[in-house]
C-alpha cells in the first residue's frame, strides 16, 4: 500500500497567518499522464470530508484561493494563507493513483 | 447530488453489517460509487469502488469480507461486510467519484459492532 505521512500533527494559528501542511508519500504519485494523483480534504468538527484541492494544486469548486497545493512525486503540501475560524478542522490528504486508495494520518488545524 | 447513509447502527460480532446510501438529486449511472470508514478518533480507510457491475475493487485488506453493489432502480449503493468484529465500528461514509477521487461525501453513519 501506499503510505502518505503528515506533518505536523497539529497546527495552532493566529487568525491573519499562514498555515503550512506537509504530506510526503511512500512511492511516486506520478500518473503517466503527468498529473501527481494526489488530494487534500478538510473534515470540519461533526462534518464529513470535503474535497479543497485535487491533482495536487486544482481547487474544488467554491474552495477560496486562500487555499494552494504543491509538490511531485512523493512531497506535498498544503498552504493556508489568511487562516479564518471556519478553517478549522482536520486536513487530509489523499492518493488516488493506486488502490487501495489510502489517506494521511491527518493534520488538525486550530485556532489560537 | 445528495447522499444519505442508512442502516443499524449495532451489529452483533460475526453477523453481517449492510448499509444502504440513497442517491438523491442526480442520476446514479453518471458516476462512481464507494464506501469510506473512520474509526472513532482516528483516520480514513477507503473500503471499495463499483465503478460498474463487473468492475468493483475492494481494499485487499477487507476483499474477502466485503461486498458492494448498486441498485440503479432505486438509486441506492448498498455494502455488506460480513464476519464482523469490534474492529469494525466505525463511522461509515457512502462517497461519490466523478474522476478517480471522492467528490462529495454523504453526512456517515455510525456503526457499532457490539454484543
Amino acid at each position: 500500500d501506499t503510505v502518505l505521512t503528515q506533518s505536523p500533527l497539529s497546527l495552532s494559528v493566529t487568525p491573519g497567518e499562514s498555515a503550512s501542511i506537509s504530506c510526503r508519500s511512500s512511492q511516486s504519485l506520478l500518473h503517466s499522464n503527468g498529473y501527481n494523483y494526489l488530494n487534500w480534504y478538510l473534515q470540519r468538527p461533526g462534518q464529513s470530508p470535503q474535497l479543497l484541492i485535487y491533482l495536487v494544486s486544482d481547487r474544488a469548486s467554491g474552495v477560496p484561493d486562500r487555499f494552494s497545493g504543491s509538490g511531485s512525486g512523493t512531497d506535498f503540501s498544503l498552504k493556508i494563507s489568511r487562516v479564518e475560524a471556519e478553517d478549522v478542522g482536520v486536513y487530509y490528504c489523499m492518493q488516488a493513483l493506486r488502490t487501495p486508495l489510502t489517506f494521511g494520518g491527518g493534520t488538525k488545524v486550530e485556532i489560537k | 447530488v445528495q447522499l444519505q447513509e442508512s442502516g443499524p447502527g449495532l451489529v452483533r460480532p460475526s453477523e453481517t453489517l449492510s448499509l444502504t446510501c440513497t442517491v438523491s438529486g442526480g442520476s446514479i449511472r453518471d458516476y462512481y460509487w464507494s464506501w469510506i470508514r473512520q474509526p472513532a478518533g482516528t483516520g480514513l480507510e477507503w473500503i471499495g469502488l463499483f465503478y460498474a457491475t463487473e468492475s468493483i475493487i475492494y481494499n485487499p485488506s477487507l476483499k474477502s469480507r466485503v461486498t458492494i453493489s448498486v441498485d440503479a432502480s432505486k438509486s441506492q449503493v448498498s455494502l455488506n461486510l460480513n464476519s464482523v468484529t469490534a474492529a469494525d465500528t466505525a463511522l461509515y461514509y457512502c462517497a461519490r467519484f466523478t474522476t478517480a477521487w471522492p467528490d462529495s461525501w454523504g453526512q456517515g453513519i455510525l456503526v457499532t459492532v457490539s454484543s
